[in-house]
């Protein structure tokens, strides 16, 4: 079974300039998550999409960011313009549920896509 | 509102010896618990987990965690360590009715051999 695969793993852009992510989750997986870990320190959530809609979106930090999941598939974040804070690990996870019937589903994540904004 | 706190940044052992990473967690509700793993140029990578039941859960590797009510925390621990273990360790909880993980800024383990 193919696991969470992001691209592009890297990407240096410059201050202003647009960059668009990608996460292809795993196979049946309704649910798709973006995180980012930020300056080293802890692992924030952005949002949450059950199949193409997004159920939990309170973490994005501002408007310059816009996650989509067309067709319930693959999903993409695009930052638009970039800002040096910004910069990165972006992360995406995908689980069959989290929690149904009392059992607790783990959400499986992908190498991530470092970003740095120059 | 749910959160995770793992104390140390950085935790040495030496190999053969066993090893503890601590985390802590405030929760309303019932606690829901994990742990993952990053190695380095490695996506995080599921340890275990804890939702009900006995308070010893065992995981991937040779991992387990002792969830304790009463003090509200949750260390990894494991027997004996390899130097292979080293890499950067999170914990995590389900946040409350929602969804999404919410992660400690994670402890850096080094394993000495």
């Amino acid at each position: 079974e193919a696991g969470v695969t992001q691209f592009p793993s890297h990407s240096v852009i410059e201050k202003g300039q647009t960059v668009t992510l990608r996460c292809d989750p795993i196979s049946g997986h309704d649910n798709l998550y973006w995180y980012r870990r930020v300056m080293g320190k802890e692992i924030k959530f952005l949002l949450h999409f059950v199949k193409e809609s997004k159920q939990d979106e309170s973490g994005m930090p501002n408007n310059r960011f816009l996650a989509e999941r067309t067709g319930g598939t693959y999903s993409t974040l695009k930052v638009q313009p970039a800002e040096l804070e910004d910069s990165g690990v972006y992360f995406c996870a995908s689980s069959q549920a989290l929690l149904r019937d009392r059992v607790l589903y783990e959400q499986y994540f992908g190498p991530g896509t470092r970003l740095t904004v120059t | 509102a749910q959160s995770v706190a793992q104390p140390e940044d950085q935790v040495n052992v030496a190999e053969g010896n066993p090893l503890t990473v601590k985390c802590t967690y405030s929760v309303s509700g019932n606690p829901y618990l994990f742990w993952y793993v990053q190695y380095p140029n490695r996506g995080l990578q599921f340890l275990l987990k804890y939702i009900t039941g006995d308070n010893l859960v065992k995981g991937s590797y040779g991992f387990e965690a002792e969830f304790n009510k009463s003090q509200t925390s949750f260390h990894l621990k494991k027997p004996s360590a390899l130097v292979s273990d080293s890499a950067l360790y999170f914990c995590a909880v389900k946040g409350g009715a929602t969804n999404k993980l919410i992660f400690g800024t994670g402890t850096l383990l080094a394993v000495q051999p």
